[in-house]
C-alpha cells in the first residue's frame, strides 16, 4: 500500500540546536515534494518545494534534502526558535496522479524550548 | 489582500441535517480543493476542481457534495448520509491543478455533530 510517514509525532528540541524532521514514502514516484507548516486551528503554509531531480534546497534557515533512493525527504530549521513551533506537513505529488493532487502525511508536531 | 476565505470557522450540525461550508478565493485560480483533517491524520481530499462547472471526487467524497459555479467559489455540503462529520475542514487553490504549484489554504472551519 501507498504511505507517507514522518518520523514521529512530536520532536522536542533546544533553542539555538537544528531540527530535523523525516519523510519516508512507499509506493509513490514522486515528482516533487513540498513541505508545509501548520499552527493550532489554522490552515497549512507552504515553506519549500523539491523536485525529483534536486538534491537540496535551501531558503533563509531553512534546509530540504530529496534521496529517491532512500525514499526519504529530509527537513532541518537551523538555529532553532520557539517561534518555529508548529507542526510540519510533507506532501508529495505522484507521477502517476495526472491532475495535481497532492498526498499528505500526518506531520510532526515540533517544540522549540529556550 | 488575496486570500481563501472560508466560513463559518465552527459549524454545530444536528444529527441527520446538511450543512455547507463556504469557500471563497480572490487569488484568481483556477484549481480549488476540500480537504479533510482529523486529529493524528494526514489531509485527505474530498474534492476537487480544476475549472468553473467541473469537479472531481477525491479519496473519501462519499457523503460529500460541491459545487463550481463561479471561478472564485468552491462551497462543500456535508449531508447526512455522511457518518462521521466532525472533522477540521480545509479549502485551498492553486493557480491550476498542473504539477509544481503551490497550494494555498484557508483558515479551516471546525465541524462538530452534536
Amino acid at each position: 500500500s501507498q504511505k507517507i510517514e514522518q518520523n514521529s509525532e512530536a520532536l522536542n528540541i533546544q533553542e539555538g540546536k537544528t531540527a530535523t524532521l523525516t519523510c519516508n514514502y512507499t509506493n509513490y514516484s514522486p515528482a516533487y515534494l513540498q513541505w508545509y507548516r501548520q499552527d493550532p486551528g489554522r490552515g497549512p503554509v507552504f515553506l519549500l518545494l523539491i523536485r525529483e531531480n534536486e538534491k537540496e534546497k535551501r531558503k533563509e534557515r531553512l534546509k530540504v534534502t530529496f534521496d529517491t533512493t532512500l525514499k526519504q525527504s529530509l527537513f532541518h530549521i537551523t538555529a532553532s526558535q520557539p517561534a518555529d513551533s508548529a507542526t510540519y506537513l510533507c506532501a508529495l505529488l505522484d507521477r502517476g496522479s495526472t491532475l495535481g493532487r497532492l498526498y499528505f502525511g500526518r506531520g510532526t508536531q515540533l517544540t522549540v524550548w529556550p | 489582500d488575496g486570500g481563501i476565505t472560508q466560513s463559518p470557522k465552527y459549524l454545530f450540525r444536528k444529527e441527520g441535517q446538511n450543512v455547507t461550508l463556504s469557500c471563497e478565493q480572490n487569488l484568481n485560480h483556477d484549481a480549488m480543493y476540500w480537504y479533510r483533517q482529523d486529529p493524528g491524520q494526514g489531509l485527505r481530499l474530498i474534492y476537487y476542481s480544476q475549472i468553473v462547472n467541473d469537479f472531481q471526487k477525491g479519496d473519501i467524497a462519499e457523503g460529500y457534495s460541491v459545487s463550481r459555479e463561479k471561478k472564485e467559489s468552491f462551497p462543500l455540503t456535508v449531508t447526512s448520509a455522511q457518518k462521521n462529520p466532525t472533522a477540521f475542514y480545509l479549502c485551498a487553490s492553486s493557480i491550476d491543478g498542473s504539477s509544481g504549484n503551490t497550494i494555498y489554504f484557508g483558515e479551516g472551519s471546525w465541524l462538530t455533530v452534536v
